[in-house]
């Protein structure tokens, strides 16, 4: 198993610019999640998932969309991009919302 | 929503010193989870601990769901132990969001 996947790495983008961010996981795990993190900070919930086709906001949802079309893959929307959107994103996934979470490698995004 | 906070957020200690870190949170909770994420940013998960007491080698976690916190214990420490240990949780209740502390950043020097 791969486990959970992101792609890209890193990523430079100029303001206004917009990208997706993508995860996919291959544990059959039903619901899943993007964090951002700040420098020096902890992980605040961007939006999650409980299955395929059901999305719902975190705790920082603004400026970013989401989409679940499969079980495996949650991709990541950023239309407009801005300098406050710096960040590293995780994607994690897990059974159920009381189950084992598990991480991504991470995508390290910069807004010039 | 559910406070999460963990202690001490700094910790220096010198290899082979053991360690606790603790999180406590403000309501009951389903799940609670222990990550160490590495000075390469990656997040390594260490205990799924909801309750009870676990151990993994030198590091083991301990719930005490009734009084709301959990304590990791970190023995004969490494440089490899070196970073920032989350604590998480989900708080009964429904809304499957998980909450993360602020990290408890540990520096072990050789």
């Amino acid at each position: 198993n791969a486990g959970v996947t992101q792609t890209p790495k890193f990523r430079i983008l100029k303001i206004g610019q917009s990208m997706t961010l993508q995860c996919a996981q291959d544990m059959n795990h039903n619901y899943m999640y993007w964090y951002r993190q700040d420098p020096g900070m902890g992980l605040k919930l961007i939006y999650y998932s409980v299955g395929a086709g059901i999305t719902d906001k975190g705790e920082v949802p603004n400026g970013y969309n989401v989409s679940r079309s499969t079980t495996e893959d949650f991709p990541l929307r950023l239309e407009l991009a801005a300098p406050s959107q710096t960040s590293v994103y995780f994607c994690a996934s897990s059974y159920s919302g009381y189950n084992e979470q598990f991480f991504g490698p991470g995508t390290r995004l910069t807004v010039l | 929503g559910i406070q999460v906070e963990q202690s001490p957020p700094d910790l220096i200690l010198q290899e082979g010193a053991n360690s606790t870190l603790r999180c406590n949170f403000s309501d009951s909770v389903n799940n609670l989870q222990w990550f160490h994420q590495n000075p390469w940013g990656q997040l390594i998960n260490l205990f799924y601990i909801p309750s009870g007491t676990k151990q993994n080698g030198r590091l083991s976690a301990t719930t005490v769901a009734t009084e709301r916190y959990s304590l990791l214990y970190i023995s004969s420490s490494q440089t490899t132990d070196s970073g920032v240990y989350f604590c998480a949780v989900v708080a009964s209740g429904g809304s499957y969001i998980p909450t993360f502390g602020r990290g408890t950043s540990l520096i072990v020097h050789p």
